[in-house]
């Protein structure tokens, strides 16, 4: 069964801890990104990678860090340098064709709290 | 800097009926990617429609269609024969050749579909 998976659903965390959250796809997508959600407003770009050991910083990649050691595999850790980082995180993949970026698709999202 | 501009905060409908979303943006790019995603309650993002910028024609799927005015700048969705399961938050993205990788997204509607 095809997709993106993310873990956990949901995850807490303590001030002043790092936290990984877990992207995973067997899509055979080249391209992985992570986006921030916030409460009532839209999708902001964390990173992106389009190559294994290649990732780019997005909007608001302040406070995260990410590695891309494996195609199918793209986590996101929230360090404590990160501010305000209650939100909800979602995954995506795509394809890439003739350079540019084709249609993205998302993942269930985790939901972080900060205790 | 590319913008996405979705006016209508909430938007409701009676079933059945037809209703159409707004999204206007702002590009000065000639080669682009506009889309419309769905969140539900769930908050996973399902993809919609997708409409080349190139593509004269109007996209459409199933039930939902859009209305591409690229002088215009205007992306609209058309839902018909509006279902109980319709009801979530609709967000218009962009896509641009130079944006390699980002997504650039509007604040979103929230559609609500009365029984």
């Amino acid at each position: 069964d095809g997709g993106i998976t993310q873990s956990p659903k949901y995850l807490f965390r303590k001030e002043g801890q790092n936290v990984t959250l877990s992207c995973e796809q067997n899509l055979n997508h080249d391209a992985m990104y992570w986006y921030r959600q916030d409460p009532g407003q839209g999708l902001r770009l964390i990173y992106y990678s389009q190559i294994v050991n290649d990732f780019q910083k997005g909007d608001i990649a302040e406070g995260y860090s990410v590695s891309r050691e494996k195609k199918e595999s793209f986590p996101l850790t929230v360090t404590s340098a990160q501010k305000n980082p209650t939100a909800f995180y979602l995954c995506a993949s795509s394809w890439l064709a003739g350079g540019y970026t084709a249609t993205q698709y998302f993942g269930p999202g985790t939901r972080l709290t900060v205790l | 800097a590319q913008t996405v501009t979705q006016s209508q905060p909430e938007m409701s409908v009676q079933e059945a009926e037809t209703v159409t979303l707004s999204c206007t943006y702002d590009t000065s790019e000639s080669d682009y990617y506009l889309f419309w995603y769905k969140q539900p309650p769930s908050r996973q993002m399902i993809l919609v429609i997708r409409q080349e910028a190139y593509k004269q024609q109007n996209a459409t799927e199933n039930r939902f269609s859009v209305n591409f005015q690229k002088a215009a700048k205007s992306f609209s969705l058309k839902i018909s024969d509006s279902q109980l399961g319709d009801a979530a938050m609709y967000f218009c993205a962009y896509h641009g050749s130079s944006n390699t990788g980002k997504l650039i997204f509007g604040q979103g509607t929230t559609l609500q579909v009365k029984p």
